[in-house]
């Protein structure tokens, strides 16, 4: 149990273009989700936290215009990152928490590459 | 939120128990421990959570002294696969936030 599927897992794109990457917990409903984005050689860092039916609440640090997060269902919550250029170019990975005292459970990351 | 401090990287051989030992000193009540393994290019897989005391699974064990300002996650008998790194963090109960430290890069050797 407790599986969270991302998609894609590996994008390359061109500078200026949308890329959006979606987040989904297939046997649990999850009324929150996270975004992270882990550089090489580095920890996660948290981006913003996706609650269903609202808006998400982002990191400082972190343009909500740049990055926007959807979450339409409790099962699904989407990230895109809009205009992207190659700083932009990271691994982003999500996390969804099923209720009560529970771990959060990750996806497997999706490898976004902007030339 | 509460600061968790591991040592950077350890070296351990196949067939050995790697102890892990993670700082988490100012720790609230209702925060919950948790480890995290992650590969390469992998998100973080669950290992363990705990409260207090001692909790087992089928993977590892995790020991929680009763102050709780640390915690030692101990993997037995670890194989050349258990290279990766781990991650300590405390985590609220019915918050929202986790904050990933720099982990713990673990190399088991043949």
């Amino acid at each position: 149990g407790a599986v969270v599927s991302q998609h894609p897992s590996w994008v390359i794109c061109k500078s200026g273009t949308s890329v959006k990457i979606e987040c989904r917990s297939l046997d649990f409903q999850a009324t929150t989700m996270f975004w992270y984005r882990q550089f090489p050689k580095q920890s996660l860092m948290l981006m913003a936290t996706s609650n269903e039916g609202s808006k998400a609440t982002y990191e400082q640090g972190v343009e909500k215009d740049k990055f926007l997060i959807n979450h339409a269902s409790l099962t699904l919550s989407t990230l895109t990152v809009t205009s992207a250029h190659p700083e932009d170019s990271s691994f982003y990975i999500c996390s969804a928490r099923m209720p009560g005292d529970q771990p959060q459970h990750f996806g497997d990351g999706t490898r976004l590459s902007i030339l | 939120l509460a600061k968790t401090t591991q040592p950077i990287s350890m070296d351990s051989y196949e067939g050995q128990e790697v102890n892990i030992t993670c700082s988490h000193n100012n720790i609230a009540t209702n925060d919950y421990i948790t480890w995290y393994q992650q590969f390469p290019s992998q998100g973080p897989r669950f290992i363990i959570q705990g409260y207090k005391t001692k909790v087992t699974n089928e993977v590892a064990s995790l020991f929680i002294p009763a102050d709780r300002k640390s915690s030692t996650l101990s993997l037995p008998r670890v194989s050349l696969s258990d290279t990766a790194v781990y991650y300590c963090l405390v985590d609220k109960a019915a918050g929202n936030k986790l904050t990933f430290g720099g982990g713990t890069r673990v190399l088991v050797k043949p």
